[in-house]
Formats: C-alpha cells, sequence, structure tokens
C-alpha cells in the first residue's frame, strides 16, 4: 500500500522563476493538503483540497497556487520565487476529517 | 491568530525514563489533537491522536488532553535512543465556513535519549 508520494525529492531554482510541486495521496484518501516548513519552524498550512476546490487557506500569498486533479492528486505551484521561499513543502493526505500522512516532501531551495 | 506553543528543548531523558512532552493551545473550538515525530531531515510522521478528555494508550505512549486547560501532552515510557527526535503537537479546528478542518502546529520540542 502506496503512501503519500511526492516529486521531486529536491529542487533548486533562482528567484523571479516559477515552480511545480506534484504530490499523489495515499491509496483511499480523497483529500490533499499542503504545507510549508522553514528550518527548525513546524509546518505552517497553506491549502486545503477535496473534490477539486480549494477549501481553505492559510496565510500566504496568492503567488501560491494549487490544484487537485480527478484522481485526487495535486500539484503546488509557486509565481515569482523568493528566497524566502526555501522550505520543505509537504503534502499531506487523509480522508475527510480522519487524520493527514505525510509524504517525504519536497526540499525547495532558492538561490 | 490560532497558536500552538511547545517547549523548543532540548528535552533530554536517559535510556528507559518516562519522556514528558507538553504543547498548549489558544483556539477553545480547537477539535482534534495529533502529535507527530520528526526525524532530523524527514517528514512528520503521526504517532498519537486524541478528541476526548483524558488518557489515550498506545503501546509506549500516552496523549493526555485537558480541553479545559487547552492542554495536551504525550508520555513516552521505557525511553530508547531511536525516540530522538523533534516531537509536533498539531491542533486540528473546524473552519464551519470551509466545511473542513486545518492543522496548526507548535515549532516542536527536540527529544534526546541518552543511552
Amino acid at each position: 500500500d502506496a503512501g503519500v508520494t511526492q516529486s521531486p525529492t529536491h529542487l533548486i531554482k533562482t528567484r523571479g522563476q516559477q515552480v511545480t510541486l506534484r504530490c499523489s495521496p495515499k491509496s483511499g484518501h480523497d483529500t490533499v493538503s499542503w504545507y510549508q516548513q522553514a528550518l527548525g519552524q513546524g509546518p505552517q498550512f497553506i491549502f486545503q483540497y477535496y473534490e477539486e476546490e480549494e477549501r481553505q487557506r492559510g496565510n500566504f500569498p496568492d503567488r501560491f497556487s494549487g490544484h487537485q486533479f480527478p484522481n485526487y492528486s495535486s500539484e503546488l505551484n509557486v509565481n515569482a520565487l523568493l528566497l524566502g521561499d526555501s522550505a520543505l513543502y509537504l503534502c499531506a493526505s487523509s480522508l475527510r476529517y480522519q487524520p493527514q500522512h505525510f509524504g517525504d516532501g519536497t526540499r525547495l531551495s532558492i538561490l | 491568530q490560532k497558536e500552538v506553543e511547545q517547549n523548543s528543548g532540548p528535552l533530554s531523558v536517559p535510556e528507559g525514563a518516562i519522556a514528558s512532552l507538553n504543547c498548549t493551545y489558544s483556539d477553545r473550538g480547537s477539535q482534534s489533537f495529533f502529535w507527530y515525530r520528526q526525524y532530523s531531515g524527514k517528514s512528520p510522521e503521526l504517532i498519537m491522536f486524541i478528541y476526548s478528555n483524558g488518557d489515550k494508550e498506545d503501546g509506549r505512549f500516552t496523549a493526555q488532553l485537558n480541553k479545559a486547560s487547552q492542554y495536551v501532552s504525550l508520555l513516552i515510557r521505557d525511553s530508547q535512543p531511536s525516540d530522538s527526535a523533534t516531537y509536533l503537537c498539531a491542533v486540528e479546528g473546524m473552519n464551519s465556513g470551509a466545511g473542513s478542518y486545518q492543522l496548526t502546529f507548535g515549532k516542536g520540542t527536540k527529544l534526546s535519549v541518552i543511552p
């Protein structure tokens, strides 16, 4: 039973570029949430997708956008990258209102 | 602004001792409470969740919840060196408008179990 899978594992970009991160939820899960974790901090909620709609959003600018596909997989897009966007990006999946399980994350470095 | 507070540590305990990790939260409407373990360079792993006041035990782990005091704790009995990690407390509250939950995390407590 595959867990939550994320790609790529690592990514290096420069300021101003755009990036797309991908997530496949655990089998049977229908809800995907994205988090940003800076070094030494707890994860911060970006947004949550259910039934292909953004249901909840944290305190992140519009440069952060996402999508959920009919197979429940999801993408996180970040435009106009800033140095401060360097972080571990985590995807978590769940059944609605059930505990969330995390993937291994994508480590994004901005130069 | 919903807040979750944890002592950042490090918390050092000898092997075989009980490790006690604490967490307080600001939103009285919070409904679900989670403990995640995160090894250095890895992603968070769910180890316990609790919804009701009182204690919940799973193997060497016990989660304790006191909603009146807005306090949740995690006890690890017979601590092992492999328990050395950062423990993240997460609180989930219902946003009735969005019909969904949002997890708010503390910064985590670093636990070191000394052999």
